[in-house]
């Protein structure tokens, strides 16, 4: 059975400082991984996703994340924090084959201070 | 153009009500799902449609009905709905089911129950 687990329900940092968001997945077969962003009151957007191939995925608004099998990490950074960037971040992992049914870490806050 | 969306943004019923809500994507994908989210929490999976049919049904109590009139449409028809029923009610599509699809969510529709 697949699951995640998100390090940390809160994570506050400054404006301008390094981002890192950590997950950790529990897999029996090749994972493909997820993280999504919520803003207040809004859906999930998708950041970025990791299925075959680069173990470093580039997604929107500067957040990247590294798929580590050894470590069965994919922490989720971005180099300088914005104060738009502050949400609730989801990581996902599916497994394959079978059907896509997401499991969902419980959520990690980001807190941006100026 | 990955939008889904999601009518109506708010919703307000009486434990005696019968309400729906809709969603709709035109970005011709064939599988679509219904999730739930309480305040703080990850979505939880409902409902998943693949083609129409509805192919995963997460135990939800049958006061929740979900409808797939085609392949662009999916309702969730409410009825003698509970007070802990209130939370954000998500959809999401997807091209197909399987690991590595990629759920694309609507913004939600947040139901109170009185």
């Amino acid at each position: 059975a697949q699951s995640v687990t998100q390090l940390g329900s809160h994570v506050s940092v400054s404006e301008g400082a390094l981002v890192l968001l950590r997950c950790n997945y529990s897999s029996s077969v090749p994972p493909y991984l997820f993280w999504y962003v919520q803003y207040p009151n809004q859906g999930l957007q998708l950041l970025l996703k990791y299925t075959t191939g680069a173990t470093l995925v580039k997604g929107i608004n500067g957040f990247e994340a590294e798929f580590k099998k050894s470590e069965t990490s994919f922490h989720l950074t971005k180099p300088s924090a914005h104060m738009s960037d502050a949400a609730e971040y989801f990581c996902a992992v599916s497994e394959s084959p079978g059907y896509s049914t997401l499991t969902f870490g419980k959520g990690t806050m980001l807190l941006v201070s100026p | 153009d990955t939008e889904v969306t999601q009518t109506p943004k708010h919703l307000v019923m009486g434990m005696t009500n019968k309400k729906s809500l809709k969603c709709e994507q035109h970005m011709g994908h064939r599988a679509m799902y219904w999730y739930k989210q309480k305040a703080k929490k990850p979505p939880e999976l409902m409902f998943v449609y693949s083609y129409e049919k509805l192919s995963i049904n997460e135990s939800v109590p049958s006061r929740f009905s979900p409808e797939c009139p085609n392949s662009s449409l999916l309702n969730l028809h409410l009825h003698a709905l509970q007070p802990e029923d209130s939370a954000l009610y998500l959809c999401a599509s997807s091209q197909a089911t399987g690991g590595r699809q990629t759920q694309y969510f609507g913004p939600g529709t947040r139901l109170l129950v009185l």
